[in-house]
């Protein structure tokens, strides 16, 4: 599985914006980018997901770097609500197609959102 | 409400004691997946299950037992657990299938805190 490397830790204010950055320089070309984030006593929830263009929706943005080696969660106006584990992950495929695609988790990036 | 709901919540057991984990998703999906989540550790895949069937085993040890009785269902049978087995057992399940474009997003229930004496 190709991997990702996250910073450990982040630390931001509220309602400023977050860019929180993940490297993959191995990622092959049909390896989706996601991004998952798990708040404090939750289970991991969906964030966004690409595979090369930048990406919008409610949640957050991703930006995709040209070469795909690396690319950026932004939430625009973070809240404390935001507070949680942001992980990147490069979806898996097995063989055969049969695409229920397996996500491997990494240690991710705590996101700390001061008042 | 993420539609996958875990019970129970929490579970403090035995180590010569016999328990169930249980997970049920209201998502109408095909795939379902076990996660453990050990203090300071990532999260680990430990079975998938697609359309019923068993599609992975991640070298996990035969004191769990998974169970899918159906695409909604999924059990987690503990027997003979050790200390540290202690963890917070996540179930996912998704939408399998849809071709390159589909992003299998996974959806996750709350967890059960399960703790080994």
């Amino acid at each position: 599985d190709a991997k990702t490397t996250q910073p450990n830790s982040m630390e931001s204010n509220e309602e400023e914006p977050v860019h929180l950055p993940c490297n993959h320089s191995t990622i092959s070309g049909t390896d989706y980018i996601h991004w998952y984030r798990q708040l404090p006593s939750q289970g991991p929830e969906y964030v966004i997901h690409g595979l090369t263009s930048n990406v919008n929706n409610r949640m957050a943005s991703l930006a995709i770097a040209e070469d795909r080696k690396s690319s950026t969660l932004i939430l625009h106006r973070a809240t404390l609500r935001d507070a949680a584990v942001y992980y990147c992950i490069l979806r898996d495929r097995p063989p055969g197609g049969t695409s229920y695609g397996k996500l491997t988790f990494g240690q991710g990036t705590i996101l700390t959102v001061h008042p | 409400e993420t539609g996958v709901t875990q019970t129970p919540r929490h579970l403090v057991m035995g180590m010569t004691n016999k328990k169930s984990l249980k997970c049920e998703q209201h998502l109408g999906h095909n795939a379902m997946y076990w996660y453990k989540q050990s203090a300071k550790k990532p999260l680990e895949l430990m079975f998938v299950y697609n359309f019923k069937e068993q599609t992975e085993n991640n070298s996990v040890p035969s004191r769990f037992s998974p169970e899918c009785p159906n695409s909604s269902h999924l059990f987690l049978h503990l027997h003979t657990l050790q200390p540290e087995d202690s963890a917070l057992y996540l179930c996912a399940s998704s939408q399998a299938g849809g071709g390159l474009s589909s992003y299998n997003e996974q959806f996750f229930g709350p967890g059960t805190r399960l703790t080994v004496l």
